[in-house]
């Protein structure tokens, strides 16, 4: 089985900021998926980034980028230049590739609490 | 972008009763749908897989004839939480995704059941 561990309960950073939080997972599989998710107070799940395992290029979006590091089962979230709207819990989610028993199945972390203070 | 909505969004009930929670993709059709649960200030809980036209799969330790799923359409899965009790008050979630693609999965907003 698969575990997802995010070890910061709550980060805080100041607006305009870089905050990086963190995210460490377990697995045996060689391929798979990793995501980051927001969620905002509203509750609804966004999806910030994602990153395929067998792509060794950190993905990025905007001021959102990751750092993965396949061997250490490691998988980092930057946000850069924090906007007040950055507040929200962030998941770390965890999918196997093309397995049929797990097929869509996202494996979540604990969640961090990012809090962007003015 | 893809859109799932959930209805209701709020729902209280007597414990003892059941009560159904839609989740439809408004603008794409869903093979699959997955539900969620997540109680306070806690993470996601994968609690089943739905796929239309067919059986729902559960995770273990997920009472089946507890929570109900019926993927009817390919627009539209149910979630029945039957002879509900205080304690089944959670947050409940769903997500759907287009066949061949389980890496891209849209989120339903959520609905909040509290049983009294």
């Amino acid at each position: 089985a698969q575990t997802v561990t995010q070890s910061q309960p709550e980060m805080s950073v100041q607006e305009a900021e870089t905050v990086t939080l963190s995210c460490t997972y377990d697995t045996s599989e060689n391929n798979y998926y990793l995501f980051w998710y927001k969620q905002p107070p509203s509750r609804q799940m966004i999806l910030v980034i994602r990153q395929e395992a067998y792509k060794q290029q950190n993905a990025t979006e905007n001021r959102f980028s990751v750092n993965f590091q396949k061997a250490a089962k490691s998988f980092s979230l930057k946000i850069s230049d924090s906007q007040l709207g950055d507040t929200a819990m962030y998941f770390c989610a965890f999918m196997k590739h093309g397995a049929t028993d797990s097929w869509g199945k996202l494996q979540f972390g604990a969640g961090t609490q990012v809090v962007v203070t003015p | 972008g893809a859109v799932v909505s959930q209805h209701p969004s709020w729902v209280i009930c007597k414990s003892g009763t059941s009560v159904k929670i839609e989740c439809r993709s408004l603008d794409f059709q869903a093979t699959t749908m997955f539900w969620y649960r997540q109680f306070p200030k806690q993470s996601l809980m994968l609690m089943a897989t739905s796929n239309e036209g067919s059986k729902a799969t559960y995770e273990q330790g997920v009472e089946k004839d507890k929570f109900l799923i019926n993927h009817a359409s390919l627009t539209l899965s149910t979630l029945t939480v039957t002879s509900a009790h205080p304690e089944d008050s959670s947050f409940y979630i769903c997500s759907a995704t287009l066949g061949g693609y389980p890496d891209t999965q849209y989120f339903g907003p959520g609905t909040r059941l509290t049983v009294l």
